[in-house]
Order: C-alpha cells, then sequence, then structure tokens
C-alpha cells in the first residue's frame, strides 16, 4: 500500500517568513495529493491539492509543489501570519481523491510574533 | 449548505462495552469515509462507502468494528467490544465523487475515550 512520509513534525517560523513541509510517497499510481490544515480540536480542511498531470499550484500565499520523478511534494507558506499556525497534513490517493487518502504524520506549524 | 455531522462529538465508555458513532454527510455525497486519528497522528482510512456498498474496508478491524450505511445517506460505525487502544477521534468525510472536485470534506469527529 501506500506509504507518506512528511517532514518536519514540528517548524517554527518568525511572522512574515516563508515555511515548507515536505513529503514522500511511495506508490507510482498516486495521482491525487491535497494538503489539509487541521486546528486543535477542529476538523481537518483542504487548504490546497495538486493532481499528478500539474507541477505546481498556486492559491495566494499557498502554493505546492509535485515531483513525480522522485516522488516528492511540497507546501510553500509565504508571509505566514499568525492565523497559518495549526498542524497540516499532506496526503496522496491513488483513485483521483475519490478512493481513500493515505496521509502522513503531520507537521506542527508554530509562528512566532 | 450544512456540512458533514458527526454525533455524539465526545463519548467516554469502560473497556469492553459496545459504542456506535453516527455520521451524516453533506447531501448529495455518494462517497463517505470513516477514518481514524489517534492523537498527534494523521487519519487512518478504515472504511469507503460508495452510495450503500463497502467498496475498502481492508483497513477495518472486523472482530471487532463494523459499519453500515444502509439506505445509501446516514453512516454507523459501531465496535463492540471497546479497548483502551481504541481511544481515538474517529472522523466521517464525504466526497461528491462526481463533478470538478474530488475534495473530502470532513466532519468534527468523535472523540472516543476507553477507560
Amino acid at each position: 500500500g501506500e506509504n507518506v512520509e512528511q517532514h518536519p513534525s514540528t517548524l517554527s517560523v518568525q511572522e512574515g517568513d516563508s515555511a515548507v513541509i515536505k513529503c514522500t510517497y511511495s506508490d507510482s499510481a498516486s495521482n491525487y495529493f491535497p494538503w489539509y490544515k487541521q486546528e486543535l480540536g477542529k476538523r481537518p480542511q483542504l487548504i490546497i491539492d495538486i493532481r499528478s498531470n500539474v507541477g505546481e499550484k498556486k492559491d495566494q500565499r499557498i502554493a505546492v509543489t509535485l515531483n513525480k520523478t522522485a516522488k516528492h511534494f511540497s507546501l510553500h507558506i509565504t508571509e505566514t501570519q499568525p492565523e497559518d499556525s495549526a498542524v497540516y497534513f499532506c496526503a496522496a490517493s491513488s483513485g483521483g481523491g475519490a478512493d481513500g487518502l493515505t496521509f502522513g504524520k503531520g507537521t506542527h506549524l508554530i509562528i512566532q510574533p | 449548505e450544512a456540512g458533514v455531522v458527526q454525533s455524539p462529538r465526545y463519548k467516554i465508555i469502560e473497556k469492553k462495552q459496545p459504542v456506535a458513532f453516527w455520521c451524516n454527510p453533506i447531501s448529495g455525497h455518494n462517497t463517505l469515509y470513516w477514518y481514524l486519528q489517534n492523537l498527534g497522528q494523521g487519519p487512518e482510512l478504515l472504511i469507503r462507502y460508495e452510495n450503500e456498498e463497502a467498496v475498502d474496508d481492508s483497513q477495518l478491524p472486523k472482530d471487532r468494528f463494523s459499519a453500515e450505511r444502509l439506505k445509501g445517506v446516514d453512516s454507523t460505525l459501531k465496535i463492540q467490544p471497546a479497548e483502551l487502544g481504541d481511544s481515538a477521534v474517529y472522523l466521517c468525510a464525504s466526497s461528491p465523487r462526481e463533478g470538478r472536485t474530488d475534495e473530502q470534506f470532513f466532519g468534527p469527529g468523535t472523540r472516543l475515550t476507553v477507560l
């Protein structure tokens, strides 16, 4: 089955700086890669996703890059703000998203004021 | 539009007792998922339904866990008997399957504590 590794487990950055979270996956059949943000005690919420036919996708301060050859994808957050503090999860799916997701273990992002 | 609804939000039981969780997906969403999230970990898929059919239950511990989605809408996940290691958050998610997005929308979860 699919295995998703996520690094780092904790990331602390100064407000206004950029944050980068990296994930690798094992199943070359995976074709859908979403990123979820989860605040303490809340539900995971999708912040951005990318499909295997695209190398990069941006949405305002958030961007995701995908390297299919190396089987890794990354989340980039620019101009970080206090409200970006949360746990971020990467995930992968081989069914275009409708199949079950395999999640990484999460990254606790801390934005220092 | 209402999101995915789950109940109860919190449940405390003693080991060996049965427990059930209920999920109401977003209206019109054919695909429903149950995930388990341990503290400090990412969600892990337990079972996926397409309408009323369980199409992927390979990760469901069938000796004690069961699930149903009788009319292809609401779903119930049951544990009998519960063990200490079952303490976790049980998340339900739904997806429209068709259309331009495959996003999975999560419910708030049920936090289970087994004493």
